[in-house]
């Protein structure tokens, strides 16, 4: 099936450091999802973006959808030890009402 | 957060018993899934559910069944459990369908076949 490609699949930061990571595919996608998942916990939607170009933040995440609609980005700028977790990307692809692609995740740990 | 509750939070069971999983919502969203996750794989679509009685398979529906008779119920059912579906199980609800499709996942059940 369809596959999204996220990386990096993990990342070690100092605490107010910013940070990046991103999905890539080579199909075009309509929308694009942001989620974090803690241990023991289920995804959580952060963002979610429906235009090419679109850039939108919650706080101090930022992401954009991107202009060929095969990529996004999420930014978390000035990280701070809660937002240690699973970062994942998702992507609904054209004509697939129900069905949205995952990424395999961004594990990222803030050392304090 | 959106109203989803999953039960039960955690389950051992034998290969070759029937294991049911139940997944509540009180959000009245008319779309609800089933998703495995395993390491290696991600988020995996089990079955998926558009309306009352109104269900389909996902890419990895063998081994599952499902129903839904009220909005708010959507049970995932493993006739027979074997080892092989191990795993942690999300529910996830969506109010709408296509490009507008974001969907909220419950707090997950992990299974344990042994």
């Amino acid at each position: 099936g369809q596959q999204l490609n996220q990386s990096p699949q993990s990342m070690f930061i100092q605490e107010g450091e910013d940070v990046s990571m991103n999905c890539t595919s080579s199909s075009i996608f309509n929308t694009w999802l942001w989620y974090k998942q803690d241990p023991g916990e289920g995804p959580v939607l952060l963002i979610a973006l429906y235009k090419a170009g679109e850039l939108t933040s919650n706080g101090r995440l930022t992401a954009q959808f991107g202009i060929t609609r095969k990529d996004s980005f999420l930014n978390i700028s000035a990280s701070i030890p809660s937002d240690v977790g699973i970062y994942f990307c998702a992507g609904q692809l054209p004509g697939s009402n129900y069905k949205l692609t995952f990424g395999k995740g961004t594990l990222l740990t803030v050392n304090p | 957060d959106a109203g989803i509750t999953q039960s039960p939070r955690h389950k051992v069971t034998e290969t070759g018993t029937p294991v049911t999983l139940r997944c509540h919502q009180t959000e009245n969203h008319r779309y609800m899934y089933w998703y495995r996750q395993d390491p290696g794989h991600g988020l995996r679509l089990i079955h998926y559910s558009y309306g009352v009685k109104d269900t389909d398979k996902g890419e990895v529906s063998d081994g599952y069944s499902v129903s839904r008779s009220k909005t708010e119920d959507f049970l995932l059912t493993l006739e027979s459990a074997t080892s092989s579906q191990t795993s942690v199980y999300f529910c996830a609800i969506s109010w709408t369908s296509g490009a507008y499709n974001e969907q909220f996942f419950g707090p997950g059940t992990r299974l344990t076949v042994l």
